[in-house]
């Protein structure tokens, strides 16, 4: 089967940094996503990272490990709009054939930034 | 570009009525994926599928939920007859391939509310 394991629920302070992981058992992975999603709001893209290594986009950064199933998403220099929910989601190939992927979504790490 | 177009936004019906929801994929993306998210949960995968096939509707609820894509473009969602534990947004998400890549789009999401 497939299993997302992340924090349910994170507290920082404005200007620091943050880490949220996520660890990840899947057969035929491609890849993981880190979406971040605001209150009433649909899920917006942040990062993909389908080889092992770091990513980095501004003060968002995303890491991978495939061999140990895990990732991590790094928010540097925190701001009040940063609070929000975080999904860490997972791409497996269930049918090697068509290759058609799966999206499977963890329960998403709450982050509140505080002043 | 446009993005992924849902309707409608906003639906309240009393449980045991019926509900349809509509979603427009962004053009030429031949994945679509319909999501449910419970409030304070990460989205969980209805049914997905490659141009107007189903690829996996295994979390699907097929006793009372139910989903077409006839022409490879448009789908629809429905419930009939609806839960109270239905209430949550529905997302679509559509894709250009089905393996990943950071092509991945949300709609603004359908939200249900059964009473």
């Amino acid at each position: 089967g497939q299993n997302i394991d992340q924090p349910t629920e994170m507290t920082a302070t404005e200007g620091a940094i943050v880490q949220i992981n996520c660890t990840y058992q899947t057969s035929g992975f491609n890849g993981l996503f880190w979406y971040q999603q605001h209150a009433g709001e649909a899920p917006t893209f942040l990062s993909y990272n389908v080889l092992d290594g770091l990513e980095e986009k501004g003060r968002f950064s995303s890491f991978l490990s495939r061999s140990k199933g895990y990732s991590y998403l790094l928010l540097k220099e925190l701001q009040m709009k940063d609070s929000a929910s975080y999904l860490c989601a997972v791409i497996s190939i269930r049918d090697g054939s068509s290759n058609t992927g799966k999206l499977i979504f963890g329960q998403g790490t709450t982050l509140q930034v505080k002043p | 570009e446009a993005g992924v177009a849902q309707s409608p936004r906003y639906k309240i019906i009393e449980k045991r009525q019926s509900v349809a929801f509509w979603c427009n994929p962004i053009s030429g993306h031949a994945t679509l994926y319909w999501y449910q998210q419970i409030l304070g949960q990460g989205p969980k995968l209805l049914i997905q599928f490659q141009n107007n096939g189903v690829v996996d509707d295994s979390q699907l609820p097929k006793d009372r939920f139910s989903a077409e894509r006839l022409k490879g473009v448009d789908s629809t969602l429905k419930i009939q007859p609806a839960k109270l534990e239905d209430s949550a947004v529905y997302l679509c998400a559509s894709s250009s391939t089905s393996t990943g890549g950071n092509t991945i789009y949300f709609g603004e999401g359908s939200w249900l509310t059964v009473v």
